[in-house]
């Protein structure tokens, strides 16, 4: 089945930083990567997400980058606020439309 | 958006009862749903898929008699932890896809606190 590597598991950055989390993942016919905000006690609220015909997507100051050889992903949030402070998950879709989830990544913003 | 309502968002019972934890989608029909458990500070783990009218699909390591999955309806999932322990405690989370049209994506519920004492 699917395997979802994710780092780094821990990320503080200054206020106005970028901040990245890269993923891989290990079956290549996996074709649907979503990235999940996760605040604590909450649902997973997704932030982005990209399908494998596509190398890259933006939304205003986050964006994902889908390197399909290599396979591997990653999220890139511009000019970090301290509201983006929250664990990140990374997923990959596998057969029978089942989500496998990264083991995240806390992201803290520091003002 | 679509919507899934998840209830209660937190039960503490004590530990040989059961529990039942209730998935539903508001404004569309969820023909699969996904249960999840997710641990303090670790990730969301699959614990098992259900199909509408079908026999929900348990992961390696999952017990099907221990966590009961009735997916009857296209907009009702039920989770019922059998016989809880405190290793059960958790915090469970559905999430609904429908097989209607193109790909939607995935709706989570608010998720629930098990706590077994």
């Amino acid at each position: 089945g699917e395997n979802v590597e994710q780092h780094p598991s821990t990320l503080s950055v200054q206020e106005g930083d970028s901040a990245v989390i890269k993923c891989t993942y290990s079956d290549s016919a996996s074709n649907y990567f979503p990235w999940y905000k996760q605040e604590l006690g909450k649902r997973p609220q997704l932030i982005i997400d990209i399908r494998s015909n596509v190398g890259e997507k933006k939304d205003q100051r986050i964006a994902v980058t889908l390197n399909k050889t290599a396979k591997h992903f990653s999220l890139h949030i511009t000019e970090t606020q301290p509201e983006d402070s929250a664990v990140y998950f990374c997923a990959a879709m596998e057969y029978g439309n089942k989500l496998v989830f990264g083991a995240g990544t806390i992201l803290r913003v520091k003002s | 958006g679509a919507v899934v309502s998840q209830h209660p968002s937190w039960v503490i019972c004590k530990s040989g009862t059961s529990v039942k934890i209730e998935c539903r989608s508001l404004d569309f029909q969820a023909t699969t749903m996904f249960w999840y458990r997710q641990f303090p500070k670790q990730s969301l783990m699959l614990m098992a898929t259900s199909n509408e009218g079908s026999k929900a699909t348990y992961e390696q390591g999952v017990e099907k008699d221990k966590f009961l999955i009735n997916h009857a309806s296209l907009t009702l999932s039920t989770l019922t932890v059998t016989s809880a322990h405190p290793e059960d405690s958790s915090f469970y989370i559905c999430s609904a896809q429908s097989s209607q049209g193109a790909f939607y994506g995935y709706t989570f519920g608010s998720g629930t606190r098990l706590t077994v004492v």
